[in-house]
């Protein structure tokens, strides 16, 4: 089976451009995860989704940052315009719905975006 | 206070060696524990859940004191494969979907 899928792998761009990142979640899950990692500050969970709709952006640094889920099988996050202090990896995370049952709350990631802005 | 927290070693331990990874967490209404990996550059992996009684995968054992708050991960007879960052995980609500991680203990095993 599939698991989530990220693009790109690596983005290099310079502070003021827009940068977007796609995620396709693993089949059938119905939750989607935006993470941010760096060495500061670790892993920080910036939004999710449940079946397409936002729940929980609170962890979304500034209005620079926005996140869509179109349909449920694509995301993307936006940042816009980048600046030096967005380089991070940045990782989607997948994860099936059904509370309650063994394995739910487990989540899944993908292979990450690696920005860099310069 | 973190919400999460671990020693973040790092531990150098050889091969066939068993070490024991501590994590504690500051809400006592946390409802799911888990360990994850990550190898260098690469995303977080589950490596298993912990639960109430304990449980075993192979020689990972994984146990959780919910009265001191903290979960505990076991590695026997570890592997030079064993070597990575290990992330203790903690879901707090009882229907939020959201894992705080800790900021991870690395491992490296020895040959």
């Amino acid at each position: 089976d599939a698991g989530v899928i990220q693009s790109p792998r690596h983005e290099v761009t310079e502070m003021g451009q827009e940068v977007t990142l796609r995620c396709k979640p693993i089949s059938g899950h119905d939750y989607l995860f935006w993470y941010r990692q760096t060495m500061m500050r670790g892993l920080e969970l910036l939004i999710y989704f449940n079946n397409n709709v936002p729940i929980d952006d609170s962890g979304m640094p500034e209005d620079r940052f926005s996140a869509k889920m179109p349909n449920a099988s694509f995301s993307t996050l936006k940042i816009q315009p980048s600046e030096p202090r967005d380089s991070a990896v940045y990782f989607c995370a997948s994860s099936r719905g059904a509370s309650g049952r063994s394995g739910a709350y487990e989540q899944y990631f993908g292979p990450g975006t690696r920005l860099t802005v310069t | 206070r973190k919400e999460v927290e671990q020693d973040p070693g790092p531990f150098n331990v050889p091969e066939g060696a068993t070490v024991a990874f501590n994590c504690t967490y500051s809400n006592s209404a946390s409802q799911s524990f888990f360990w994850y990996r990550q190898d260098c550059r690469k995303e977080p992996k589950l490596l298993m859940s912990v639960y109430s009684s304990g449980n075993e995968d192979g020689r990972f054992t994984a146990q959780l004191n919910r009265a001191s708050q903290y979960i505990s991960l076991l590695i026997r007879d570890s592997k030079l494969s064993d070597s990575a960052t290990y992330l203790c995980v903690v879901r707090t609500s009882g229907s939020a979907r959201q894992l705080t991680f800790g900021s991870g203990t690395q491992l490296t095993v020895l040959p």
